[in-house]
C-alpha cells in the first residue's frame, strides 16, 4: 500500500525557517518524481514544487522561488522541503504527492500544517 | 500561465440526483486534466485522469469528459459520501507548471 507521511510543520515567526519531510513507503520511491502542494486555510490547492526521481529536474512556483528548496534522499525514501524567509501567506497545509506516469498526483499524504505568525 | 476556472462555485444537489461540474482552461490542455475529490480534513483523492479515465477504485458513477479547454465531471447518482469539494487540475504544461481550478463544493440540497 502506498503511504506518504508528512512531518515538520508547526508555528514559525515571519522570516523564519522550517523543514518539512515526507516519508514514503509501499512503492519504489527512487522511481517516481514527487510534488509538494499546499492549501491555505479555507482556500484551494496550489502547486509548490516538483522534483524528478534522480533530483536532476527541479521546479518551483513563482511564489516560493528563491525561498524554498525541494530535495530528496532516495536511500531514506524521503522527500524534503526547506522553507526559508517564511511569510504569513505561506500559512497552509503542505501535502506531498507522488507523480505517476499518467498523472501528476496519484497519491497524497495527509498533510502537515505550517503557520507563519508573530 | 494556464488559468483553470471551475463552475459553479457551489452546487446544491439532492442524494440520488445527477451532478455536473465544469472546468474551463484559458488555453488548450489537450486531455491532460485530472479531477480530485477532497472531504473536510482529508487530503485530495484522485478521481479522474486523462480527462476521462477513472483512477483505481473509483466508482463508475464518476465520469469525466472533454478535451482542449472544456471539461466536465459528472456524478450520475449522488451518494452521501460524494458531498465534498472537487478540483480540476491541468498538467499539460508540466513540467514546469501545474495549476488547479478554484474548486466546486457539492453540498446537500
Amino acid at each position: 500500500e502506498v503511504q506518504l507521511v508528512e512531518s515538520g510543520g508547526g508555528l514559525v515567526k515571519p522570516g523564519g525557517s522550517l523543514r518539512l519531510s515526507c516519508a514514503a513507503s509501499g512503492f519504489t520511491f527512487s522511481s517516481y518524481s514527487m510534488n509538494w502542494v499546499r492549501q491555505a486555510p479555507g482556500k484551494g490547492l496550489e502547486w509548490v514544487s516538483s522534483i524528478s526521481s534522480s533530483s536532476s529536474y527541479i521546479y518551483y512556483a513563482d511564489s516560493v522561488k528563491g525561498r524554498f528548496t525541494i530535495s530528496r534522499d532516495n536511500a531514506k525514501n524521503s522527500l524534503y522541503l526547506q522553507m526559508n524567509s517564511l511569510r504569513a501567506e505561506d500559512t497552509a497545509v503542505y501535502y506531498c504527492a507522488r507523480v505517476a506516469p499518467v498523472v501528476t498526483a496519484d497519491y497524497w499524504g495527509q498533510g502537515t500544517l505550517v503557520t507563519v505568525s508573530s | 500561465e494556464i488559468v483553470m476556472t471551475q463552475s459553479p462555485a457551489t452546487l446544491s444537489v439532492s442524494p440520488g440526483e445527477r451532478a455536473t461540474l465544469s472546468c474551463r482552461a484559458s488555453q488548450s490542455v489537450s486531455s491532460n486534466l485530472a479531477w480530485y475529490q477532497q472531504k473536510p480534513g482529508q487530503a485530495p483523492r484522485l478521481l479522474i485522469y486523462g480527462a476521462s479515465t477513472r483512477a483505481t477504485g473509483i466508482p463508475a458513477r464518476f465520469s469525466g469528459s472533454g478535451s482542449g479547454t472544456e471539461f466536465t465531471l459528472t456524478i450520475s447518482s449522488l451518494q452521501s459520501e460524494d458531498f465534498a469539494v472537487y478540483y480540476c487540475q491541468q498538467y499539460n504544461n508540466w513540467p514546469p507548471r501545474l495549476t488547479f481550478g478554484g474548486g466546486t463544493k457539492v453540498e446537500i440540497k
